[in-house]
């Protein structure tokens, strides 16, 4: 069964990083785009980022971008998202997710999130 | 990058059938195949529900089902059911390689 796990996620004050980890098992990690996507609390969905298999192509929503970045590395199966200059409006549960082959590249395997809070 | 729009809430009663819409421009939902949709519990990840407009993953149920027509995507929910109960998304790709959410609809069972 496929594993996704986010974590790094905690409370921090505006203007600081965090770097989030999303561990993936059991699937060739190396052969899936993987996305980043967050949910405001008591929001709804909003997608941050998108990572080729092999990490040359990334992609950003428009509110993130040159504050966030996406990275992977496939010797770990680890997916990475470099969070900097956080917001009060970047508070939310951020999941990883797979881009599935079979699906048209949707995301069939989601992590449980992690909780970032930014708040002075 | 706005949100795709969706109606904040749909309503049914069980056995009925609902229908979720999701708009959005050319740009994104009318330029491209790539729509899916995702229903969501409560403190709960999103769980894939349709995939390239109108495909449903294995295992997911046939009373869900999906089309597009322009700009707008279409998800209907057949013989509803209490536990159809949830939060719908739609998503699609869009013209700048990037991905876009819709706002989201909470669809209640009466």
């Amino acid at each position: 069964q496929v594993h996704l796990v986010e974590s790094g996620g905690g409370v921090v004050q505006p203007g600081t990083s965090l770097r989030l980890s999303c561990a993936g098992s059991e699937f060739t990690f190396s052969s899936y785009a993987l996305h980043w996507v967050r949910q405001a609390p008591g929001k709804g969905l909003e997608w941050v980022a998108v990572i080729s298999y092999d990490g040359h192509k990334v992609y950003y929503a428009d509110s993130v971008r040159g504050r966030f970045t996406i990275s992977r590395d496939n010797s770990r199966n680890t997916l990475y998202l470099q969070m900097s200059s956080l917001r009060v409006e970047d508070t939310a549960v951020y999941y990883c997710a797979r881009a599935s082959h079979d699906y048209g590249e949707a995301c069939d395997y989601w992590g449980q999130g992690t909780l970032v809070t930014v708040s002075s | 990058q706005s949100a795709l729009t969706q109606p904040a809430s749909v309503s049914g009663s069980p056995g009925q059938s609902i229908t979720i819409s999701c708009t959005g421009t050319s740009s994104d939902v009318g330029g491209y195949d790539f729509v899916s949709w995702y229903q969501q519990f409560p403190g709960k990840a999103p769980k894939l529900i349709i995939y390239e407009v109108s495909d449903r993953p294995s295992g997911v149920s046939n009373r869900f089902s999906g089309s597009k027509s322009g700009n707008t995507a279409s998800l209907t929910i057949s013989g509803l059911q209490a536990e159809d109960e949830a939060d719908y998304y739609c998503s699609s790709y869009t013209s700048l390689d990037t991905y876009v959410f819709g706002t989201g609809t909470k669809v209640t069972v009466l």
